[in-house]
């Protein structure tokens, strides 16, 4: 039973770029949320999808915007990058929005120069 | 009011022996308080979790002691291997409004010496 699968695991974009970060939940899985870890720091809620809808948002600017699809994978969505956007993006999947059965998958290095 | 605060920072422990990390809340909306372990170039998973209507629960060689007064809880890691280290995270969630997604404390890096 897959878990979380994230890609691409590594990225480097140049400052202004866009970029798009992919995750597939786990199976049975129908909510996913992503977060921001900096380097030393824990994990930062960015938003979170269910029934293909941005259902709650953390402290992000609008510059960070996302999608679910049908078959309740997503897609983080992040333009004019900043030297400050390079992270590790990770993806957590979970079974309805509000439950705590949280997976995390392994995340995508984002180095943005 | 979001926040919660972790300590300490690092810890380094001989193995078998029992490190300790602490948490502080302030949101009172949060029911969940898990345990996160993150092993370099991973995700976090999942340790071991609690609601506020126990004050203990053990799993294996880890222990969550939860003080919902204080607003305060804790984990212990018991007869502590070179295999444990990592950097622990806690975390808080609650069942409604703007609390229901997690919220992370700072890590604690751990260092288990054989």
């Amino acid at each position: 039973d897959a878990g979380v699968t994230q890609s691409p695991t590594h990225l480097i974009k140049t400052r202004g770029q866009q970029v798009t970060l992919r995750c597939s939940p786990k199976s049975g899985h129908d909510t996913v949320s992503w977060y921001q870890q900096a380097l030393g720091q824990g994990p930062q809620f960015i938003f979170q999808y269910y029934e293909e809808e941005e259902r709650q948002r953390g402290n992000f600017p609008d510059r960070f915007s996302g999608h679910q699809f049908p078959n309740y994978s997503s897609e983080l969505n992040v333009n004019a990058l900043l030297l400050g956007d390079s992270a590790l993006y990770l993806c957590a999947s979970s079974f309805r929005a509000g439950g705590y059965g949280y997976t995390f998958g392994s995340g995508t290095r984002l180095t943005v120069v | 009011q979001q926040q919660v605060k972790q300590s300490p920072q690092s810890l380094i422990v001989q193995k078998g022996g029992i490190p300790i990390i602490n948490c502080a809340y302030e949101n009172t909306a949060f029911d969940y308080f898990p345990w996160y372990q993150q092993f370099p170039g991973k995700g976090p998973a999942l340790l071991i979790a609690i609601r506020p209507d126990v004050s203990e629960k053990k799993e294996g060689r880890f222990t969550i002691s939860f003080n919902k007064s204080a607003k305060q809880f804790s984990l212990h890691i018991m007869d502590s291997q070179p295999g444990d280290s990592a950097t622990y995270f806690c975390a808080a969630a609650g069942s409604s409004g703007s609390a229901r997604q997690l919220t992370f404390g700072s890590g604690t890096q751990l260092t288990v010496l054989p």
